[in-house]
């Protein structure tokens, strides 16, 4: 089985503060991604990245930036939290045929 | 916690009746489609996926009919059983990138 893990499920941070999420994947699969999931809006798109170094953006990723130096692993960088960044992320990798396999999440809130 | 599914559309079934649930995509070209299960507080689980090649495949409990024509995508539960209260959420493939296009979902509650 795939298995995709994300470094916390709860996280609280300040506003200004930087933040990171990590996520793991075992299957060493090449193409990754990160998600923002907000009641009414369904899943939209961060960044993702197809091998190491290699990223682009997704739909939203103004105030985000990612970083994949392994290919197992693939970061979420919030610069300077903000408020309108809580939200619960979601990373995915990509599996057979185009199949994405998520992780648990992480629910952040900035205050 | 805010929940994800606060603004979604609800089904309600009762324990061991079939439930249906329905997605318009959106896009025409679209050649792969993905039904996917997400309990509170959990990342979206993959239940079973369609090419565009087929118009139906069966899973164990589960079945997804697709059809091209009016571009809509279904997902029949059979035996509905409390576990599968959910939300289930559909994800199409436009055939030119690995990027998935997801819809908001279905909220399924299944009541004894």
């Amino acid at each position: 089985d795939v298995k995709v893990t994300q470094s916390s499920r709860y996280l609280v941070k300040r506003t200004g503060e930087k933040v990171f999420l990590e996520c793991v994947q075992d299957m060493d699969h090449e193409n990754m991604f990160w998600y923002r999931q907000d009641p009414g809006l369904g899943l939209r798109l961060i960044y993702f990245s197809y091998d190491v170094k290699m990223k682009e953006k997704g739909d939203i990723p103004e105030g985000y930036s990612v970083s994949r130096e392994k290919k197992e692993r693939f970061s979420l960088i919030l610069e300077s939290a903000s408020t309108n960044q809580t939200s619960m992320y979601l990373c995915a990798s990509l599996g057979q045929g185009l199949a994405q396999y998520f992780g648990p999440g992480t629910r952040l809130t900035v205050t | 916690g805010e929940s994800v599914g606060l603004h979604l559309p609800t089904l309600s079934v009762q324990e061991g009746d079939n439930s249906i649930i329905n997605c318009a995509y959106s896009n025409s070209a679209s050649d792969y489609f993905i039904w996917y299960k997400q309990e509170s507080g959990k990342g979206p689980q993959f239940i079973i996926d369609i090419r565009s090649n087929m118009d139906k495949r069966q899973g164990q409990r589960v079945t997804v009919l697709l059809n091209k024509t009016v571009k809509h995508l279904s997902l029949q539960i059979a035996a509905t059983q409390p576990g599968d209260s959910a939300v289930y959420f559909c994800a199409e493939n436009p055939g030119d990138t690995d990027k998935l296009i997801f819809g908001t979902g279905t909220r399924l509650q299944v009541f004894p």
